[in-house]
């Protein structure tokens, strides 16, 4: 049973341009939620994704933006990079917002320069 | 928003030894868990532990609600268990996890 899967592992970004990362949650699980974690930090909530509908969202502008698709894989789209989108943005999965079931995916690291 | 604080920061030990890592939060919580981020950035679950106290094998935890704090404990430790370590909750009507700040734990042999 594959976990929760992302790609890419590692990029690398000029500022201003615009990232999209993929995520395709565990067996089972019907809802994603996006994580950034700079260095040294803990992750904090981007966005959760149901039904293909942006469910709640954190402290983030609206230059981030996210897509579920019916097979509950989902994107993170950022525009108009900045030096300080460099981070791990991590995709999690659960049942519903059973927060029990919840797994991370290993994660995107991106490097904007 | 909550606030989640862990102490310490950082932990150097040697192996053999045993740890107790704590997470004080600042209001009624749900869900709270413990995650382990080995050196490749991956979140493993440990404990989902918002009360009560739970044991698998080496590692155990306990949540004290009504006081608002949570302790994990790490017996015999090994260099395999070095890495950081994450209390997370949600709270204040938030589905998403809130996390702290974390304990960067290193075990040398």
């Amino acid at each position: 049973d594959a976990g929760v899967t992302q790609s890419p592992t590692h990029l690398i970004k000029t500022r201003g341009q615009q990232v999209t990362l993929r995520c395709s949650p565990k067996s089972g699980h019907d809802t994603v939620s996006w994580y950034q974690q700079a260095l040294g930090q803990g992750p904090q909530f981007i966005f959760q994704y149901y039904e293909e509908e942006e469910r709640q969202r954190g402290n983030f502008p609206d230059r981030f933006s996210g897509h579920q698709f019916p097979n509950y894989s989902s994107e993170l789209n950022v525009n108009a990079l900045l030096l300080g989108d460099s981070a791990l943005y991590l995709c999690a999965s659960s049942l519903g917002t059973e927060l029990n079931t919840i797994y991370f995916g290993e994660g995107s690291w991106l490097t904007v320069v | 928003g909550i606030q989640v604080e862990q102490s310490p920061p950082d932990l150097i030990l040697q192996e053999g030894a045993n740890s107790t890592l704590r997470c004080n939060f600042s209001d009624s919580v749900n869900n709270l868990q413990w995650f382990h981020q080995n050196p490749w950035g991956q979140l493993i679950n440990l404990f989902y532990i918002p009360s009560g106290t739970k044991q698998n094998g080496r590692l155990s935890a306990t949540t004290v609600a009504t006081e608002r704090y949570s302790l994990l404990y790490i017996s015999s430790s090994q260099t395999t268990d070095s890495g950081v370590y994450f209390c997370a909750l949600t709270g204040g009507g938030a589905d998403g996890l809130t996390f702290g700040k974390g304990t960067h734990l290193i075990i040398q042999p």
